[in-house]
């Protein structure tokens, strides 16, 4: 059975660091890509970076190019989200997922989501 | 950068059929997917490749893509159905997503 289990909810201060965390499991995990979807309280889904394992091959919306950084570790099947420095303007639900191909393909399975809030 | 543009709500009596529609430029030259998200969950595929359902989808659930608009329909729409719908294309390798448009069943 295909999973994307992505880590905990995080709660952080405004300039503090954060990884988040997506494992695959069931399926090849090098042979798909991997992307990450914001979606502010009450708002619709932003695409924002997607990476391929099998190469590391990376693209990211112009949105959060230089915002986010996307990383992987095959060795663990784990695909990560990290932030240098919040704003409370990060605050959202972010879900991973995974697709065939970044020219045609579709978003066939998702992670239950990272709540992540940033507050003072 | 590529927009897909929606309608923000649709209704629909039980029974009826509702049609959601996603615009955007020469949309119909790109594969459209669809997507129901119910409240506090994640996004869930319903459409494929412009009208291909995955396994387990309900054939009620439908797609099609021409021009700049891609339309998915819901035959016999029931209030399970009542969700945000999300279409979705590539556009140079990046991908987009529409507003979303809030499905009411009543």
């Amino acid at each position: 059975e295909v999973q994307l289990v992505q880590s905990g909810a995080e709660v952080k201060k405004p300039g503090e660091s954060l990884k988040i965390s997506c494992k695959g499991s069931g399926y090849s995990f090098t042979t798909y890509w991997i992307g990450w979807v914001r979606q502010m309280p009450g708002k619709g889904l932003e695409w924002m970076a997607i990476i391929y394992p099998g190469d590391f091959d990376t693209r990211y919306s112009p949105s959060f190019q230089g915002q986010v950084t996307i990383s992987v570790d095959k060795s663990i099947s784990t695909a990560y989200l990290q932030w240098s420095s919040l704003k409370a303007s990060d605050t959202a639900m972010y879900y991973c997922a995974r697709t065939p191909s970044i020219t045609s393909g579709y978003f066939d399975y998702w992670g239950q989501g990272t709540l992540v809030t940033v507050s003072s | 950068s590529y927009e897909l543009t929606q309608p923000p709500s649709v209704s629909v009596s039980p029974g009826q059929t509702a049609s959601i529609t996603c615009s955007g430029d020469k949309l119909g030259d790109k594969y459209t997917c669809w997507y129901q998200q119910k409240p506090g969950q994640s996004p869930v595929l319903l459409i494929f490749q412009d009208s291909q359902r995955p396994s387990g989808i309900p054939e009620r659930f439908s797609g099609s893509n021409s021009g700049n608009t891609a339309t998915l329909t819901i035959s016999g729409t029931q209030a399970m159905d009542e969700a945000d719908y999300y279409c979705q294309a590539w556009d140079s390798r990046n991908a987009v997503f529409g507003g979303g448009t809030k499905l009411t069943v009543l």
